[in-house]
């Protein structure tokens, strides 16, 4: 069965990085491209943008442009999403989910709280 | 980059009720590329309408979509106790990706 599986919680001052990983399983990897989606404490969803695992193309959120990074690695199967600059407003859960043809996600990791606090 | 208003923010009904939540589009989207997802706390969002109308795999069919152009529909024709949660509306027929504000469906 298709399972993503990311990293765990992490706690960052403002202006350092977080990289958060998915590993994906069930699935053909290098098939589907991956989006990252994040949601605020009490707020709804935000797209950050998607990669392509098999050619390494990605597309970014334009608020996003600039401080993302996303990157795969195909030997585990694993995506990551890195943001630089942290601020409070990023304090967030961060979700990767499988895109299906282009239309929809239709799985979801099961999301990785990202804290920024000084 | 198109805008999903998504209404009403919250629907206060009892087990049993229909729920019709509505969300709208600042221009047209191809059918094609409407989604809903369903929310509870804690938990990731889960897929459940795609292609504005067709159910995922394992959605019960009292989840219904329908619409076109700007204005979707998500149809829930019997509440069942499982069902309060938060839906989102989303759309990538056209770059950005964008989601809905929600609608929260609570128990009355």
């Amino acid at each position: 069965q298709v399972q993503l599986v990311q990293s765990g919680a992490e706690v960052k001052k403002p202006g350092a990085s977080v990289k958060v990983s998915c590993q994906a399983s069930g699935y053909t990897f290098t098939s589907y491209y991956m989006h990252w989606v994040r949601q605020a404490p009490g707020q709804g969803l935000e797209w950050i943008g998607i990669i392509n695992p098999s050619r390494l193309g990605t597309t970014y959120a334009q608020k996003f442009q600039g401080r993302v990074t996303m990157t795969r690695d195909t030997s585990t199967n694993t995506v990551y999403m890195e943001l630089s600059s942290l601020r409070s407003e990023d304090t967030a859960v961060y979700y990767c989910a499988r895109d299906n043809s282009g239309r929809y996600l239709d799985y979801w990791g099961q999301g990785t709280l990202v804290s920024v606090s000084s | 980059e198109i805008v999903l208003t998504q209404s009403p923010g919250t629907l206060s009904l009892s087990p049993g009720e229909r729920a019709t939540l509505s969300c709208r589009a600042s221009q047209g989207v191809s059918s094609s590329y409407v989604a809903w997802y369903q929310q509870k706390p804690g938990q990731a969002p889960r897929l459940l309408i795609y292609g504005a109308s067709s159910r995922a795999t394992g959605i019960p069919d009292r989840f219904s979509g329908s619409g076109s152009g700007t204005d979707f529909t998500l149809t829930i024709s019997r509440l069942e106790p499982e069902d309060f949660a938060v839906y989102y509306c989303q759309q990538y027929g056209r770059s950005p990706l964008t989601f809905g504000g929600g609608t929260k469906v609570e128990i009355k």
